[in-house]
Protein backbone atom coordinates (compact mmCIF):
# COMPACT_ATOMS: atom_id res chain seq x y z
CA UNK A 1 0.00 0.00 0.00
CA UNK A 2 0.67 3.73 -0.10
CA UNK A 3 2.08 3.93 -3.71
CA UNK A 4 2.45 7.65 -4.79
CA UNK A 5 3.17 7.85 -9.21
CA UNK A 6 4.85 10.84 -10.86
CA UNK A 7 4.44 11.86 -14.60
CA UNK A 8 6.56 11.84 -16.64
CA UNK A 9 9.85 10.78 -15.19
CA UNK A 10 12.12 12.60 -17.45
CA UNK A 11 11.34 15.54 -19.60
CA UNK A 12 13.41 17.35 -21.38
CA UNK A 13 11.98 21.25 -22.71
CA UNK A 14 13.23 24.03 -24.62
CA UNK A 15 14.06 27.29 -22.14
CA UNK A 16 10.83 29.41 -21.99
CA UNK A 17 7.97 26.66 -22.24
CA UNK A 18 6.10 25.17 -19.62
CA UNK A 19 6.08 21.81 -18.05
CA UNK A 20 3.21 19.93 -16.22
CA UNK A 21 4.46 16.88 -13.55
CA UNK A 22 1.24 14.95 -12.34
CA UNK A 23 1.62 13.45 -8.76
CA UNK A 24 -1.11 10.80 -7.77
CA UNK A 25 -1.65 8.67 -4.45
CA UNK A 26 -2.86 5.61 -5.76
CA UNK A 27 -3.97 3.68 -2.82
CA UNK A 28 -4.65 6.30 -0.25
CA UNK A 29 -6.33 9.84 -0.20
CA UNK A 30 -4.08 12.42 0.30
CA UNK A 31 -5.10 15.41 1.93
CA UNK A 32 -1.77 16.91 2.01
CA UNK A 33 1.03 16.35 -1.30
CA UNK A 34 4.31 18.53 -0.76
CA UNK A 35 6.15 18.97 -3.56
CA UNK A 36 10.22 19.53 -3.41
CA UNK A 37 13.06 20.09 -5.67
CA UNK A 38 16.27 18.20 -5.00
CA UNK A 39 19.48 19.64 -6.75
CA UNK A 40 22.69 17.03 -6.74
CA UNK A 41 24.23 15.78 -3.81
CA UNK A 42 21.77 18.27 -1.68
CA UNK A 43 19.09 17.91 0.83
CA UNK A 44 16.15 18.14 -0.21
CA UNK A 45 13.95 21.46 -0.32
CA UNK A 46 10.42 21.62 0.37
CA UNK A 47 8.74 24.08 -2.36
CA UNK A 48 5.68 24.10 -1.65
CA UNK A 49 2.80 22.25 0.11
CA UNK A 50 -0.92 21.87 -1.05
CA UNK A 51 -4.21 21.19 0.71
CA UNK A 52 -6.79 19.53 -1.10
CA UNK A 53 -9.65 21.89 -2.36
CA UNK A 54 -7.19 24.80 -1.32
CA UNK A 55 -4.78 27.34 -2.49
CA UNK A 56 -0.73 25.79 -1.58
CA UNK A 57 1.63 27.47 0.74
CA UNK A 58 4.70 28.18 -0.75
CA UNK A 59 7.94 28.58 1.13
CA UNK A 60 9.93 31.38 1.19
CA UNK A 61 12.06 32.24 -1.83
CA UNK A 62 10.03 30.11 -4.15
CA UNK A 63 7.78 32.01 -6.73
CA UNK A 64 4.06 31.19 -6.82
CA UNK A 65 3.74 32.13 -10.24
CA UNK A 66 6.48 30.30 -11.86
CA UNK A 67 5.63 26.89 -9.73
CA UNK A 68 1.79 26.54 -10.10
CA UNK A 69 0.07 23.81 -8.09
CA UNK A 70 -3.30 22.44 -8.20
CA UNK A 71 -4.29 20.20 -5.65
CA UNK A 72 -7.61 19.53 -6.89
CA UNK A 73 -8.79 15.88 -5.57
CA UNK A 74 -7.60 13.96 -3.22
CA UNK A 75 -5.64 11.16 -5.13
CA UNK A 76 -3.77 13.98 -7.90
CA UNK A 77 -1.40 17.36 -7.12
CA UNK A 78 0.06 19.17 -10.09
CA UNK A 79 3.10 20.89 -10.68
CA UNK A 80 3.21 23.14 -13.26
CA UNK A 81 6.93 25.09 -14.48
CA UNK A 82 6.09 27.76 -16.18
CA UNK A 83 8.87 29.52 -18.44
CA UNK A 84 11.19 27.38 -18.00
CA UNK A 85 15.09 28.17 -17.54
CA UNK A 86 18.18 26.43 -17.28
CA UNK A 87 18.48 26.80 -13.72
CA UNK A 88 15.23 25.02 -12.95
CA UNK A 89 16.62 21.88 -13.87
CA UNK A 90 16.27 19.47 -11.61
CA UNK A 91 15.08 16.62 -9.43
CA UNK A 92 11.25 17.26 -8.86
CA UNK A 93 9.75 15.15 -6.21
CA UNK A 94 6.21 15.39 -4.50
CA UNK A 95 5.22 13.36 -1.38
CA UNK A 96 1.86 12.69 -0.21
CA UNK A 97 0.51 12.01 3.41
CA UNK A 98 -2.76 10.26 4.28
CA UNK A 99 -4.16 12.74 6.76
CA UNK A 100 -5.79 10.12 8.65
CA UNK A 101 -5.16 10.99 12.91
CA UNK A 102 -1.39 9.95 14.10
CA UNK A 103 -0.21 8.93 10.89
CA UNK A 104 2.26 11.41 9.73
CA UNK A 105 4.23 9.33 7.31
CA UNK A 106 5.33 10.91 4.12
CA UNK A 107 5.14 8.33 1.00
CA UNK A 108 7.07 9.84 -1.72
CA UNK A 109 6.44 9.76 -5.56
CA UNK A 110 9.44 8.73 -7.59
CA UNK A 111 10.64 12.13 -8.77
CA UNK A 112 10.89 13.50 -11.87
CA UNK A 113 13.66 14.64 -13.52
CA UNK A 114 13.57 18.00 -15.33
CA UNK A 115 16.35 19.24 -18.03
CA UNK A 116 15.95 22.81 -19.27
CA UNK A 117 18.11 23.35 -22.79
CA UNK B 1 16.93 27.64 14.47
CA UNK B 2 16.20 24.24 13.07
CA UNK B 3 18.93 22.28 12.41
CA UNK B 4 19.87 18.05 11.52
CA UNK B 5 23.26 17.07 11.89
CA UNK B 6 24.34 13.70 10.19
CA UNK B 7 27.88 12.46 9.28
CA UNK B 8 28.44 13.31 5.48
CA UNK B 9 29.87 9.88 5.06
CA UNK B 10 30.58 6.38 6.41
CA UNK B 11 32.18 3.06 5.10
CA UNK B 12 31.31 -0.11 5.80
CA UNK B 13 31.79 -3.93 5.01
CA UNK B 14 29.50 -5.91 3.80
CA UNK B 15 27.67 -8.60 6.57
CA UNK B 16 28.82 -5.62 9.07
CA UNK B 17 26.60 -3.62 11.67
CA UNK B 18 26.53 0.27 11.10
CA UNK B 19 25.22 2.87 13.18
CA UNK B 20 24.10 6.48 11.69
CA UNK B 21 23.80 8.93 14.16
CA UNK B 22 21.70 11.76 14.22
CA UNK B 23 21.32 15.23 15.88
CA UNK B 24 18.57 17.47 15.37
CA UNK B 25 17.20 20.93 16.77
CA UNK B 26 13.59 21.59 16.07
CA UNK B 27 10.63 24.10 17.05
CA UNK B 28 8.96 21.24 18.50
CA UNK B 29 9.15 18.16 17.78
CA UNK B 30 6.51 15.66 16.65
CA UNK B 31 8.82 12.82 15.90
CA UNK B 32 10.94 11.63 13.69
CA UNK B 33 11.69 9.54 10.59
CA UNK B 34 14.03 7.59 8.84
CA UNK B 35 14.71 7.44 4.71
CA UNK B 36 16.69 5.86 2.22
CA UNK B 37 17.43 7.70 -0.98
CA UNK B 38 19.40 5.74 -3.90
CA UNK B 39 21.20 8.11 -6.14
CA UNK B 40 19.11 9.11 -8.98
CA UNK B 41 15.44 8.28 -7.04
CA UNK B 42 13.22 9.40 -4.27
CA UNK B 43 13.33 8.61 -0.29
CA UNK B 44 12.12 5.56 0.76
CA UNK B 45 10.70 5.51 4.21
CA UNK B 46 12.14 2.86 6.72
CA UNK B 47 11.47 4.16 10.09
CA UNK B 48 9.43 6.79 12.43
CA UNK B 49 10.41 7.05 16.19
CA UNK B 50 7.71 8.91 18.21
CA UNK B 51 8.81 7.56 21.77
CA UNK B 52 12.24 6.80 23.58
CA UNK B 53 13.66 3.66 22.96
CA UNK B 54 14.39 1.56 19.89
CA UNK B 55 12.35 -0.01 16.95
CA UNK B 56 13.36 -3.01 15.17
CA UNK B 57 12.48 -4.01 11.91
CA UNK B 58 14.03 -6.71 10.12
CA UNK B 59 17.50 -5.63 9.37
CA UNK B 60 16.92 -1.90 10.30
CA UNK B 61 16.37 -0.63 13.82
CA UNK B 62 16.06 2.88 14.60
CA UNK B 63 16.35 4.43 18.24
CA UNK B 64 15.34 8.12 19.52
CA UNK B 65 16.28 10.13 22.87
CA UNK B 66 13.84 13.30 23.01
CA UNK B 67 15.48 14.74 25.81
CA UNK B 68 19.47 14.35 23.98
CA UNK B 69 17.83 15.51 20.61
CA UNK B 70 19.41 12.46 19.31
CA UNK B 71 18.66 9.11 17.09
CA UNK B 72 20.37 6.73 15.30
CA UNK B 73 20.05 4.30 12.52
CA UNK B 74 21.35 1.06 13.23
CA UNK B 75 21.99 -1.24 10.17
CA UNK B 76 22.91 -5.16 10.49
CA UNK B 77 23.90 -8.09 8.06
CA UNK B 78 25.00 -5.23 5.71
CA UNK B 79 24.13 -5.90 2.00
CA UNK B 80 25.62 -4.53 -1.02
CA UNK B 81 22.14 -3.25 -1.45
CA UNK B 82 22.51 -0.89 1.04
CA UNK B 83 24.84 1.59 -0.66
CA UNK B 84 22.69 4.59 -0.09
CA UNK B 85 22.12 8.06 1.50
CA UNK B 86 20.34 7.67 5.03
CA UNK B 87 17.84 10.71 5.92
CA UNK B 88 17.09 11.90 9.00
CA UNK B 89 13.87 13.70 9.25
CA UNK B 90 12.47 15.07 12.10
CA UNK B 91 8.81 16.70 11.85
CA UNK B 92 8.80 19.83 14.09
CA UNK B 93 5.06 21.50 15.49
CA UNK B 94 3.59 22.50 12.11
CA UNK B 95 3.98 18.90 10.62
CA UNK B 96 6.71 19.75 8.65
CA UNK B 97 9.63 17.54 8.04
CA UNK B 98 12.83 19.06 8.44
CA UNK B 99 15.78 17.91 6.14
CA UNK B 100 19.49 17.73 6.52
CA UNK B 101 21.90 16.34 3.75
CA UNK B 102 21.52 12.90 4.95
CA UNK B 103 24.60 10.23 5.37
CA UNK B 104 25.95 8.48 1.92
CA UNK B 105 26.39 5.12 3.09
CA UNK B 106 29.31 3.35 1.49
CA UNK B 107 28.98 -1.07 1.27
CA UNK B 108 32.76 -2.72 0.35
CA UNK B 109 32.78 -6.29 -0.13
Amino acid sequence: GAVVSQHPSWVICKSGTSVKIECRSLDFQATTMFWYRQFPKQSLMLMATSNEGSKATYEQGVEKDKFLINHASLTLSTLTVTSAHPEDSSFYICSARAGRVGIHEQYFGPGTRLTVT
Amino acid sequence: GQNIDQPTEMTATEGAIVQINCTYQTSGFNGLFWYQQHAGEAPTFLSYNVLDGLEEKGRFSSFLSRSKGYSYLLLKELQMKDSASYLCAPMDSNYQLIWGAGTKLIIKP
